[in-house]
């Protein structure tokens, strides 16, 4: 699987927004880009997923730089709530759906 | 989505001792797996569960050790055998319709202490 490379911490005010960054040099045509978190003594859940053009959902927006070599998921407004690990994850398509975790980026969001 | 439980929440068992750890899921998914997290660490994919044949192991992690069965498609067991103190973790479910480009939903987690 190819790898990905976060920075183990970052930190946001509440109600900025907050920028985490993923870098994929080694990233195949065939890779999504996926994003999980997971909450304190949560089981992780799904954030958002693209493959070559920005995402947006109610959750986040994704942003993948021309050559799909960096991404970045951003949160327009952080709250408390979004203070979690958050992992950026490769995932090829076509059937094979298991799930690489790295170690993630730790958000902190302070009141 | 799915909404997926999983049964003990969690449990504190004795070296040598057995666990099997079930998990339910609210609808039919095609795909099943099975996590471990250690302690302050991330995860880690134990097996993918099959529905009417055996699981599919990833590297590091055996049958006997970690036996898996999955008799439908919304429910799965994990069993962790022969316990010691290194087996101590949060084991989680996840669950997939195995459509296109799909997510992955996670049960809440077994956190398992072994003494």
């Amino acid at each position: 699987d190819a790898k990905t490379t976060q920075p183990n911490s970052m930190e946001s005010n509440e109600e900025e927004p907050v920028h985490l960054p993923c870098n994929h040099s080694t990233i195949s045509g065939t890779d999504y880009i996926h994003w999980y978190r997971q909450l304190p003594s949560q089981g992780p859940e799904y954030v958002i997923h693209g493959l070559t053009s920005n995402v947006n959902n109610r959750m986040a927006s994704l942003a993948i730089a021309e050559d799909r070599k960096s991404s970045t998921l951003i949160l327009h407004r952080a709250t408390l709530r979004d203070a979690a690990v958050y992992y950026c994850i490769l995932r090829s398509g076509g059937s094979n759906y298991k799930l690489t975790f790295g170690k993630g980026t730790l958000l902190t969001v302070n009141p | 989505s799915a909404v997926i439980s999983q049964k003990p929440s969690r449990d504190i068992c004795q070296r040598g001792t057995s666990l099997t750890i079930q998990c339910q899921v609210d609808s039919q998914v095609t795909m099943m797996f099975w996590y471990r997290q250690q302690p302050g660490q991330s995860l880690t994919l134990i097996a993918t569960a099959n529905q009417g044949s055996e699981a599919t192991y990833e590297s590091g992690f055996v049958i006997d050790k970690f036996p898996i069965s999955r008799p439908n498609l919304t429910f799965s067991t994990l069993t962790v055998s022969n316990m010691s103190p290194e087996d101590s973790s949060i084991y989680l479910c996840s669950v997939a319709q195995g459509v296109g480009t799909d997510t992955q939903y996670f049960g809440p987690g077994t956190r398992l202490t072994v003494l």
